[in-house]
């Protein structure tokens, strides 16, 4: 069964710098094929995907704010790290990581399990 | 970026009705096309993956279809449980994209 978790902190001053852990079981990602997302969701809105990390370390960022994120293995093994730099109020969401699924057949990739989601409010 | 467009952006069905949301992608996608449904106050679950293949655990009622730049959801028969916004995601590109969300309020 995999289930994942994300933690961190509920409520950040503007400027500074968001770290959220998530911290999944069930799978490895170490394993070939396997990534792990981080996707936010301002309140009343549509997702917003972040960024992918895969088993091989390939990285992958939203352009519009790949200057503020990365995405990393945790120092546990069953650990993704994303940190968000120059914290803004309009960056008051709940924000979500996510496990990858593929296709085999289409080879397609999608978020086929998801944590609980952690609101983080962005205030001074 | 893909801008994924959903319509309608909200529908109101009583039960037993079946309801069909339309996705309709920038560009074509193949079918790398994928349905969430996300309850109030919870994460999205994923319906279906690769535009047709129901998620492991979701009833039959649901299914999807197209390719290209053209899909839909329907779900057949439905319940009061169906009371959600639904979102389609593209991952034929990055950055990966989602549709505004199709409110599904039951009668």
């Amino acid at each position: 069964q995999i289930t994942l978790k994300e933690s961190g902190p509920t409520l950040v001053k503007p400027t500074q710098t968001l770290t959220l852990t998530c911290t999944f079981s069930g799978f490895s990602l170490s394993s070939n094929g396997v990534g792990v997302a981080w996707i936010r969701q301002p309140p009343g809105k549509a997702p917003e995907w972040l960024a992918l990390i895969y088993w091989d370390d390939d990285e992958r960022y939203s352009p519009s704010l790949r200057s503020r994120l990365t995405i990393s293995k945790g120092t546990s093994k069953n650990q993704v790290v994303l940190t968000m730099t120059n914290m803004d109020p309009v960056d008051t969401a709940t924000y979500y990581c996510a496990h990858r699924g593929e296709d085999s057949s289409s080879v397609a990739e999608y978020l086929q399990h998801w944590g609980p989601g952690t609101l983080v409010t962005v205030s001074s | 970026d893909i801008q994924m467009t959903q319509s309608p952006s909200s529908l109101s069905a009583s039960g037993g009705d079946s309801v069909t949301i339309t996705c309709r992608a920038s560009q074509s996608i193949n079918r790398n096309l994928h349905w969430y449904q996300q309850k109030p106050g919870k994460a999205p679950k994923l319906l279906i993956y690769a535009a047709s293949n129901l998620q492991s655990g979701v009833p039959s009622r649901v299914s999807g279809s197209g390719s290209g730049t053209h899909f839909t959801l329907t779900i057949r028969s439905v319940q009061p449980e169906d009371l959600a916004t639904y979102y389609c995601q593209q991952s034929y590109s990055y950055p990966w994209t989602f549709g505004q969300g199709t409110k599904v309020e039951i009668k």
